[in-house]
């Protein structure tokens, strides 16, 4: 089974601190992504890359940033935290376009 | 109209029945359907992928209904560890994923 780890589940961080939220699979995936899910509102996409060092901005990039050096590392980066950056954070991962996702077990981000 | 479209809820059902929802979706350039399952504070885990003749999977049937732009989700014979939120997802030809916002699920001992 491909796993898709999240460093962190849980994270508590001040307003103005710049946070790093990375992603790690194991199974020579191709695509990863970046999701944030909110009561109400569902997933919504944040980054996505297809390759090392590809990005492409999803439905609401701003005040977010990405990196992928490594295949298999995808990290997501808030450049200065705001408390409505509060949310569940969700990495994800498949082989390509057809396949579905495996998702990380999350990391639950609160801005204080 | 909303890319895509689920009832949320909740369904509240006995166990041992079964029970069905739909997910509908707007536009016509759909390639790939998906229903994944999400446990309360845990992530989205694929429950499995629908084909346009539709698909089974133990007590859980999906099908694709093209013409209609849905897609459902049958579970028969539903046990206490069904209950979830079920979302559906919609790919389309562009490569675009749309994740529906779920549909609750209880079901009652």
């Amino acid at each position: 089974d491909v796993k898709v780890t999240q460093s962190s589940r849980y994270l508590v961080k001040r307003t103005g601190e710049k946070v790093f939220l990375e992603c790690v699979q194991d199974m020579d995936h191709e695509n990863m992504f970046w999701y944030r899910q909110d009561p109400g509102l569902g997933l919504r996409l944040i980054y996505f890359s297809y390759d090392v060092k590809m990005k492409e901005k999803g439905d609401i990039p701003e005040g977010y940033s990405v990196s992928r050096e490594k295949k298999e590392r995808f990290s997501l980066i808030l450049e200065s935290a705001s408390t409505n950056q509060t949310s569940m954070y969700l990495c994800a991962s498949r082989r390509e376009a057809t396949y579905g996702y495996t998702f990380g077990s999350g990391t639950r981000l609160t801005v204080v | 109209r909303k890319e895509v479209e689920q009832d949320p809820g909740p369904f509240n059902v006995p166990e041992g029945a079964t029970v069905a929802f739909n997910c509908t979706y707007s536009n016509s350039a759909s390639q790939s359907f998906f229903w994944y399952r999400q446990d309360c504070r845990k992530e989205p885990k694929l429950l499995m992928s629908v084909y346009s003749s539709g698909n089974e999977d133990g007590r859980f049937t999906a099908q694709l209904n093209r013409a209609s732009q849905y897609i459902s989700l049958l579970i028969r014979d539903s046990k206490l560890s069904d209950s979830a939120t079920y979302l559906c997802v919609v790919m389309y030809r562009d490569d675009k994923i749309i994740f529906g916002k779920g549909t609750r699920l209880h079901i009652l001992p």
